[in-house]
């Protein structure tokens, strides 16, 4: 699986969107990008997941380049209960098992 | 639905002994994975069992093994404890191997002594 580049940590002002970048630059064809969160003293949460189209559901926008070796997650209406770390991970969809989290980004929402 | 629950919630070992955690995946799935995360790092990959069988590793030693019930609940054994295995460790499910989407419990907290 390619690995990721994630910011250590970035602060969003409450209400203001949340931009979280994400560098895969060595992503193949057929691998996803995927997010997760985890807040304090949580398992982690599934957030999203995108091939190369962008996608959007309740909790998140995912914007991916066209050449697929970046994307951004975007939280819309930022809130304090967003405070979590963010891991941005890629793995080959309908492939079994693992995924690889690296240190994520720990996002501060303040009011 | 109660999601995935890991029991105990907190455990203190002495170095040398046998632990064991449990995992009851979510309503539905058949597929659990377990998931090491030590202090301020990311979850690591421990292995993952579908049809009671381990389907994939991490690498972790073979101190580290695990089981999975017809009721696809499932445990996780940690022979031999190390001060390093203090960690939480966490239990995922999903409705098939592939599955896209992967529910965490809230994990077990183990400190060795």
């Amino acid at each position: 699986d390619a690995k990721t580049t994630q910011p250590t940590s970035m602060d969003c002002a409450e209400g203001r969107a949340a931009n979280l970048p994400c560098n895969h630059s060595t992503i193949s064809g057929n691998e996803y990008v995927y997010w997760y969160r985890q807040i304090h003293s949580q398992g982690p949460q599934y957030i999203i997941h995108g091939l190369k189209n962008n996608e959007t559901n309740e909790m998140a926008s995912l914007i991916i380049t066209e050449d697929r070796k970046s994307s951004t997650l975007i939280l819309p209406h930022a809130t304090l209960r967003d405070t979590a770390v963010y891991y941005c991970i890629v793995r080959v969809a309908d492939s079994w098992g693992k995924l690889q989290f690296g240190a994520g980004t720990q996002v501060v929402v303040t009011p | 639905d109660a999601g995935v629950t890991q029991s105990p919630t907190h455990l203190i070992k002495t170095r040398g002994q046998q632990v064991t955690l449990r995992c009851s995946p979510k309503s539905g799935h058949d597929t659990v994975s377990w998931y090491q995360q030590a202090l301020g790092q990311g979850p690591q990959f421990i292995f993952q069992y579908y049809e009671e069988e381990e389907r994939q590793r991490g690498n972790f030693p073979d101190r580290f093994s695990g089981h999975q019930f017809p009721n696809y609940s499932s445990e996780l054994n940690v022979n031999a404890l190390l001060l390093g295995d203090s960690a939480l460790y966490l239990c995922a499910s999903s409705l098939d191997p592939e599955g896209t989407e992967a529910f965490f419990g809230q994990g077990t907290r183990l400190t060795v002594v």
